[in-house]
């Protein structure tokens, strides 16, 4: 059964850092593309970044680039995304998904219940 | 960026009714990378349909997708009591892979 469980959420000042993690099982993760997705209180889904299968090709949204690193640990089997200069606006529910295939270009078919980030002075 | 419109924002239907959901890019979505999600309060959305009309697995054939280019539907072709949630579309063929902003399906 696959399995997404992510970690390291919690509540921080603005120009803080935290690091996410995303524990994945039941599946080979060096053979998926993974990617996160956010989720703003009461707002709608946000794609943030994904990573390629073997980790070499990374992708961004515009609001994060510079800010946020997506990367993973495929002998840990772990996700993970490194938040830096966070901000006010990036106060969400922040959700790690399974790419459907190795390549980014890949529909997410599976999610984690999501860890929440909240930036607040 | 791609930008995805869903409509309507909000459409109100009754079990048993059919439900048909529009998502429109601002360009066109290259080999149809083109999914849609559900997603229920307090849950992590769900995915029932990928590469614009295939059904992941375990999703019930009353849903359905069609569409190419830019233009796209989600069709729910008889409703059940658990459909009544918020769905999205998203587009995964050109970075960033953007998500519409939702259509929230209400019990009438």
């Amino acid at each position: 059964e696959v399995q997404l469980l992510e970690s390291g959420g919690g509540l921080l000042q603005p120009g803080g850092s935290l690091r996410l993690s995303c524990a994945a099982s039941g599946f080979t993760l060096s053979s998926y593309a993974m990617s996160w997705v956010r989720q703003a209180p009461g707002k709608g889904l946000e794609w943030v970044s994904a990573i390629s299968g073997s980790g070499y090709s990374t992708y961004y949204a515009d609001s994060v680039m510079g800010r946020f690193t997506i990367s993973r640990d495929n002998s840990k089997s772990t996700l993970y995304l490194q938040m830096n200069s966070l901000r006010a606006e990036d106060t969400a529910v922040y959700y790690c998904a399974k790419g459907l295939e190795m390549v980014t270009k890949s529909t997410l078919d599976y999610w984690g219940q999501g860890t929440l980030v909240t930036v607040s002075p | 960026e791609i930008v995805l419109t869903q409509s309507p924002g909000t459409l109100s239907l009754s079990p048993g009714e059919r439900a048909t959901l529009s998502c429109r890019a601002s360009q066109s979505v290259s080999s149809s990378y083109l999914a849609w999600y559900q997603q229920k309060p307090g849950q992590a959305p769900r995915l029932l349909i990928y590469g614009a009309s295939s059904r992941a697995t375990g999703i019930p054939d009353r849903f359905s997708g069609s569409g190419s280019g830019t233009d796209f539907t989600l069709t729910i072709s008889r409703l059940e009591p658990e459909d009544f949630a918020v769905y999205y579309c998203q587009q995964y063929g050109i970075s960033p892979y953007t998500f519409g902003q939702g259509t929230k399906l209400e019990i009438k």
